[in-house]
This record gives structure tokens, C-alpha cells and sequence, in this order.
């Protein structure tokens, strides 16, 4: 079975300032993990994903992640906080053979830029 | 990149009428479709894994009778909330694969029910 932490339900930056937005997972079968950006009323946008190959995984709008399979961590980054960057943020994980690759979510981190 | 259409995008209805929400991919065939239910600030909550052409796996705790779905082609899922109730309004997404890892995301539908 898989499952995701996120620490934080809500984290502000003042805008410049570095992003950090953090993810555990559990996983018994080796994973697959995203991070999803989602803004208000729409559906998700898929910012990034690892799936086995370079474990410092690069994303779209200056996002990054590494996974960090002794922290059992998928922490997203970003140098340089946009107020664009203001959104609900999502981790999550699913198993990377087999299965319907159902996808299970973290709890969400709201992101505020504070100008 | 792939995309996903949800319709309608919000919609009001009385207290035992049934609603119908529709998932379409339009740029690729979506092999399963999934349909997630999201609170107000919380996570998604997945309800059902579609296939084209088979019945809906739907997750523990989560009523067949009550939350309908069809992926009759695949382009195509809807989910219909039948006799509706207050207790039923949220903000529901879906999305597709198309046979890879990532999962295309609709831009969701909020349901209120007076």
C-alpha cells in the first residue's frame, strides 16, 4: 500500500525567497511520484514526475524535486518564489509496476506569496 | 500536452434530481479514466477506476448505485450523482491515461445541491 505526508497544509514565502514544500511517502513497491500544482476551481497540472530514471527530477515554471529513497522524501523546490507560484500543491504516489496506477494523494500544501 | 475536458463546469441542482458530468479526452484515447472526489481544502479522494468498456472499479466506502459510471468509448466517462442531496455537493475531477505513467487532469466540476 502507498501513502503520502505532506508537511504543512500551508507554507508562505515572500516572493524571491526559496520554495521548499515537503513529501514522504510509503511505499512497499518501488514508486512513481508527482507533484501536482492545482489553482482555484480548476483541475490539477502535472508539475513534475519521477519514475526511476535521474532521481533530481526537473518540472515545468522553475520547479525541481528529489527523491531521496533513504528519507523516503520527494521534496519540491523552487529558487525564486513567483507571485504566479501562489496555489495548492500536491505529492503523490503510485506504484511504478502493475496495477491501475491509481495515484494517492497527500493532503495538500497551500502555497502564499507574500510580496 | 494531452487534454481533458470536463463539463459541465459547475452546475445547481435540486435535491433528487440525478446529474450528469462528462470526461473527455480530446487529444488522446484514454485507456482508463478515474474520477475523484475533493472537500473544500482537502486532498483527492479517488472514487472509481474506469476502463472502456468494462464496469467501474469504485473504492471502498464509495456507493455504485449512487455515483453511476460509464466509459462507453475512449474518449468518453461520465459520472452521474443520482438522486441527489446536500451531502453530495463538492468539487468532483476526473482524469485520464492514456497507457503511460501520468494521469491528464479535467478542470473539474463543482456540484451544489439545494
Amino acid at each position: 500500500a502507498q501513502s503520502v505526508t505532506q508537511l504543512g497544509s500551508h507554507v508562505s514565502v515572500s516572493e524571491g525567497a526559496l520554495v521548499l514544500l515537503r513529501c514522504n511517502y510509503s511505499s512497499s513497491v518501488p514508486p512513481y511520484l508527482f507533484w501536482y500544482v492545482q489553482y482555484p476551481n480548476q483541475g490539477l497540472q502535472l508539475l513534475l514526475k519521477y519514475t526511476s530514471a535521474a532521481t533530481l527530477v526537473k518540472g515545468i515554471n522553475g520547479f525541481e524535486a528529489e527523491f531521496k529513497k533513504s528519507e523516503t522524501s520527494f521534496h519540491l523546490t523552487k529558487p525564486s518564489a513567483h507571485m504566479s507560484d501562489a496555489a495548492e500543491y500536491f505529492c503523490a504516489v503510485s506504484p511504478l509496476r502493475g496495477g491501475a496506477q491509481k495515484l494517492v494523494f497527500g493532503q495538500g500544501t497551500r502555497l502564499t506569496i507574500n510580496p | 500536452g494531452a487534454v481533458v475536458s470536463q463539463h459541465p463546469s459547475r452546475v445547481i441542482c435540486k435535491s433528487g434530481t440525478s446529474v450528469k458530468i462528462e470526461c473527455r479526452s480530446l487529444d488522446f484515447q484514454a485507456t482508463t479514466m478515474f474520477w475523484y472526489r475533493q472537500f473544500p481544502k482537502k486532498s483527492l479522494m479517488l472514487m472509481a477506476t474506469s476502463n472502456e468498456g468494462s464496469k467501474a472499479t469504485y473504492e471502498q466506502g464509495v456507493e455504485k448505485d449512487k455515483f453511476l459510471i460509464n466509459h462507453a468509448s475512449l474518449t468518453l466517462s461520465t459520472l452521474t450523482v443520482t438522486s441527489a442531496h446536500p451531502e453530495d455537493s463538492s468539487f468532483y475531477i476526473c482524469s485520464a491515461r492514456a497507457g503511460g505513467d501520468i494521469q491528464y487532469f479535467g478542470a473539474g466540476t463543482r456540484l451544489s445541491v439545494l
